[in-house]
C-alpha cells in the first residue's frame, strides 16, 4: 500500500545553521508532494511543494530536493530561526482514480537552539 | 490567501455522546477533506468529502462513526458518534483550490472522558 515515512522523528539545531529534513515514500505514482509546518495548537502551514516533473524548487530559504529514483524527498531550511521550530510532514497525492487526497508521513519534530 | 474557519476549537465530550464539527471555507470548492490527527502523530485521512454525493471513506473509517455531511461548495460537518476515549484527537479539514493548493484549518482538539 502507499506510505509516506520519515527517517528522523526529532531533530535539534543550533539558530543559524541549516537544517534537513527527510521523507521516504513508496509510491512511484506520486506526481505532486507538499512540505508543511505545524506548529502546536494550529493546523498545516503550507511551506513549498513539488511535482513528480522536477527535482528542485526553491522558496525563502527553503528548498525541496527530490529523488525519484530512490523515492525520497528533502527539506532545507537554511538559517534555521528560533521560530521553525515546529513538527514538519512531508504529504504526496497518490493521484489514484484521479483523488486528490493527501497521505502524510510521520514527522518530525524540529527544535532550534537559541 | 485562502480561509478555512473550523469550530469548535476544542472540547471535552463524555463517552457515549456525538460531536459535530464544522468547517465553513471563505469561497466555493469541490473537495474537502477530514483528518484525524492522534496525540503525537501524523494526519490520517478519514474521507473525502464531495458536494452532492455521499463522502468517499479511508480504509478503517466508516459512516456510521463519521457521519460526514456536505450541504453546499463552502460548508461541510463531521460528527463524531458513539464517542471513547480512543477518539480523542485533533480533527481537522481541509480544502483544495486552484491557484491556492491545500489550505487547512486549525484542528479541533478532541478530549472523550
Amino acid at each position: 500500500g502507499e506510505s509516506v515515512g520519515l527517517h528522523l522523528p526529532t531533530l535539534s539545531v543550533q539558530e543559524g545553521d541549516n537544517s534537513i529534513i527527510n521523507c521516504a515514500y513508496s509510491n512511484s505514482a506520486s506526481d505532486y508532494f507538499i512540505w508543511y509546518k505545524q506548529e502546536s495548537g494550529k493546523g498545516p502551514q503550507f511551506i513549498i511543494d513539488i511535482r513528480s516533473n522536477m527535482d528542485k524548487r526553491q522558496g525563502q530559504r527553503v528548498t525541496v530536493l527530490l529523488n525519484k529514483t530512490v523515492k525520497h524527498l528533502s527539506l532545507q531550511i537554511a538559517a534555521t530561526q528560533p521560530g521553525d521550530s515546529a513538527v514538519y510532514f512531508c504529504a504526496e497525492n497518490p493521484f489514484q482514480g484521479g483523488s486528490e487526497k493527501l497521505v502524510f508521513g510521520k514527522g518530525t519534530k524540529l527544535t532550534v537552539n537559541p | 490567501s485562502a480561509v478555512i474557519s473550523q469550530k469548535p476549537s476544542r472540547d471535552i465530550c463524555q463517552r457515549g455522546t456525538s460531536l459535530t464539527i464544522q468547517c465553513q471555507v471563505d469561497s466555493q470548492v469541490t473537495m474537502m477533506f477530514w483528518y484525524r490527527q492522534q496525540p503525537g502523530q501524523s494526519l490520517t485521512l478519514i474521507a473525502t468529502a464531495n458536494q452532492g454525493s455521499e463522502a468517499t471513506y479511508e480504509s478503517g473509517f466508516v459512516i456510521d462513526k463519521f457521519p460526514i455531511s456536505r450541504p453546499n461548495l463552502t460548508f461541510s460537518t463531521l460528527t463524531v458518534s458513539n464517542m471513547s476515549p480512543e477518539d480523542s484527537s485533533i480533527y481537522l479539514c481541509s480544502e483544495i483550490r486552484t491557484g491556492y493548493g491545500y489550505t487547512f484549518g486549525s484542528g479541533t482538539r478532541l478530549t472523550v472522558v
